[in-house]
């Protein structure tokens, strides 16, 4: 069966960077898209952008440009997002997620992995 | 950037009822590539419909989804006491994939 396992919760100074994992297991990594989507405290949804993780090819919301980076490493089947110069409304749980595969060039996010809480506090 | 509005922000019902969320776009989502997700406190989003009508695996037939253009609607026929939970609708169809702001479905 499909699982996203996120690492676990962080807390950061402003200023700092933090990296969050997502293994993935039971399909073919390389083979679907992963995204990030975070959610503040008591807050919606917000996509962050996504990985191809067969390319190494990376579309980030214009928000984030210049503060996240997107990566994988396809030997242990695990995507990273790494967000920097962080800030106190950067605090959220941080969400990876697997884009489906459809005929069209984009899809719907089917799997999600747990959440990952990041806390930005001085 | 494609704009969802999501009404009512919150719904209060009882069990057994019918629930209609409804869920605006800014400008027309291509190719109905609509999604509806469920949120229960403490966890993941969990999908429920994509391509604005069609149910993901495992999904309970009392849920529909409807629509196209910029007007899109989630129905839960029958309200059971698990369906009690924040619905997000998402566009996919182009960047930024943005979301709506959620409605609240709680128990009156």
């Amino acid at each position: 069966q499909v699982q996203l396992v996120q690492s676990g919760a962080e807390v950061k100074k402003p200023g700092a960077s933090v990296k969050v994992s997502c293994k993935a297991s039971g399909y073919t990594f390389t083979g679907y898209y992963m995204h990030w989507v975070r959610q503040a405290p008591g807050q919606g949804l917000e996509w962050m952008g996504w990985i191809n993780p067969n390319s190494g090819d990376t579309h980030y919301a214009q928000k984030f440009q210049g503060r996240v980076t997107m990566t994988r490493d396809t030997s242990i089947s695990t995507a990273y997002m790494e967000l920097s110069r962080l800030r106190s409304d950067d605090t959220a749980v941080y969400y990876c997620a697997r884009e489906d595969i459809c005929s069209s060039t984009s899809c719907y996010l089917d799997y999600w992995g747990q959440g990952t809480l990041v806390t930005v506090s001085s | 950037e494609i704009v969802l509005t999501q009404s009512p922000g919150t719904l209060s019902l009882s069990p057994g009822e019918r629930a209609t969320l409804s869920c605006r776009a800014s400008q027309s989502v291509s190719s109905s590539y609509l999604a509806w997700y469920q949120q229960k406190p403490g966890q993941a989003p969990r999908l429920l419909i994509y391509g604005a009508s069609t149910r993901a695996t495992g999904i309970p037939d009392r849920f529909s989804g409807s629509g196209s253009g910029t007007d899109f609607t989630l129905t839960i026929s029958r309200l059971e006491p698990e369906d009690f939970a924040v619905y997000y609708c998402q566009q996919y169809g182009t960047s930024p994939r943005t979301f709506g702001q959620g409605t609240n479905v709680e128990i009156k």
